[in-house]
């Protein structure tokens, strides 16, 4: 069974732009949640979504988008980035909510 | 106040010898799961073991037990037979049931605990 896959696995963005990441989950998994980590701020809870809704959201502002399709991928979206954004950003799935959580290798951005 | 505190911000240990990472959490919610999950240097986030707040035994995987002790809300995890393998930072993670009783994804994590194993 294939594992959660991220792309890009880097990426590189000038301040300003926006950008999309991309978040395919386990097969059969239908809850995608996504995580920014930073070694000042360490691991912070983004968004979740569950059969194509936001059921949770942390504190973040709204330049910090995502979205999930029918199929249970998920992609995450960041709109006039600046430098803070440069981070490692995860996402996990799971079967459900509430169950067990595997993360993909994430996504590395940076903004220069 | 810090929900997941890990207070080991690095740790030592010789191959095959045991090692336990310590790791605190608070919550006022009677439904919880706490988790542990190691990150290599490649960045990926592998789940190891997973204890329920109403797990009557400690949660074992493998080389990797949890130390569950719910009255001093703490849940270490404890790596017998250390390999240089498992070398790499370590999360405490832990998630509440909302108010519903619902268990929604999201985790808290502590701020981790980098292993080094020496040969």
């Amino acid at each position: 069974k294939a594992g959660v896959t991220q792309t890009p696995r880097y990426l590189i963005k000038t301040r300003g732009q926006q950008v999309t990441l991309s978040c395919s989950p386990i097969s059969g998994h239908r809850s995608v949640s996504w995580y920014q980590q930073t070694p000042g701020q360490g691991l912070q809870f983004l968004f979740e979504y569950f059969s194509e809704t936001q059921r949770n959201k942390g504190n973040f502002p709204g330049r910090f988008s995502g979205r999930q399709f029918s199929n249970s991928r998920s992609e995450m979206n960041v709109s006039t980035l600046e430098l803070g954004d440069s981070a490692l950003y995860l996402c996990a799935s799971s079967f459900s909510l509430g169950a067990e959580a595997f993360f993909g290798q994430g996504t590395r951005l940076t903004v220069v | 106040a810090q929900k997941i505190t890990q207070t080991q911000p690095g740790m030592f240990v010789q191959e095959k010898e045991a090692v336990t990472l310590d790791c605190t959490y608070d919550t006022s919610d009677p439904s919880y799961g706490l988790f542990w999950y190691k990150q290599p240097s490649s960045g990926e986030m592998i789940f190891l073991i997973y204890q329920g707040s109403y797990d009557q035994q400690n949660a074992t995987e493998g080389r990797y037990s949890l130390n569950f002790q719910k009255a001093r809300k703490s849940a270490n995890l404890v790596i017998s037979a250390s390999q240089l393998g498992d070398s790499a930072m370590y999360f405490c993670a832990m998630r509440e049931a909302n108010a519903g009783g619902t268990s929604y994804g999201k985790l808290t994590f502590g701020q981790g605990t980098i292993l080094t194993v020496h040969p």
